[in-house]
């Protein structure tokens, strides 16, 4: 069946320390795996689709890399404003999307 | 603009009473989803739907019924069936599954269901 694990389920970053958050999947034939952010009450909003492994893509302070069994999104010098939940789904040769229970980030000023 | 419009916001559910949220998009996606969030869970999938008058169950769908009349229109009826409806509600859209490197769901901005 198909999986997803984040880690970790909280974070809390400093103005401008970088980090990594993770996403562990296992899936029959990935057709992409997706990272979301999430603000409260609000619906995901797309960020990345990645394909094969050794991919990678960038976006402001954000980067994403994906290998056989995980994927990593890489925060750099982070700002208040990314304060969220980061969300990682995965698509098989199935007909659905599986995801994780994302990692809500919060960066102190 | 193109989007996913969801409404209501909130909505609040009676007991014993039937409540629909509704789903409509104009990004002409051919395949429609229902998920359901709850605090430290991942999204899971209600029922989703790939063409018109033909939807699946997805993993949590006892309790709920859903159709799908139209291309651009996807409601979700939470029935009386359904204990414990309590939850944030996500509709969403993507392309025609199959074609390839474009098949990212585009989220609504969800529906907050409590039981009075």
């Amino acid at each position: 069946e198909d999986q997803v694990t984040q880690s970790p389920e909280a974070l809390r970053l400093q103005e401008g320390e970088s980090s990594s958050l993770n996403c562990s999947y296992t899936v029959s034939g990935l057709r992409g795996l997706f990272w979301y952010r999430q603000d409260p009450g609000k619906g995901p909003e797309f960020l990345f689709t990645l394909y094969s492994a050794g991919e990678e893509k960038e976006k402001e302070r954000l980067k994403a890399t994906l290998t056989k069994k995980e994927s990593f999104l890489h925060i750099t010098a982070p700002k208040p404003e990314d304060s969220a939940t980061y969300l990682c789904a995965v698509h098989g040769t199935g007909n659905q999307f599986y995801f994780g229970t994302g990692t809500s980030l919060t960066v102190i000023p | 603009d193109g989007g996913i419009t969801q409404s209501p916001k909130y909505l609040f559910r009676k007991e014993g009473q039937n409540v629909t949220l509704s789903c409509e998009q104009n990004l002409n996606h051919d395949a429609m989803y229902w998920y359901r969030q709850d605090p430290g869970q991942g999204l899971r999938l209600i029922y989703y739907s790939q063409i018109v008058n033909d939807f699946q169950k997805g993993d949590i769908a006892e309790g709920y019924s859903v159709s799908r009349e139209k291309k651009e229109s996807f409601p979700l009826t939470v029935t009386s069936a359904q204990k414990n409806p309590t939850a944030f509600y996500l509709c969403a859209s993507s392309p025609v599954q199959g074609i390839g490197l474009n098949e990212k769901l585009f989220f609504g901005s969800g529906t907050q269901l409590s039981v009075l």
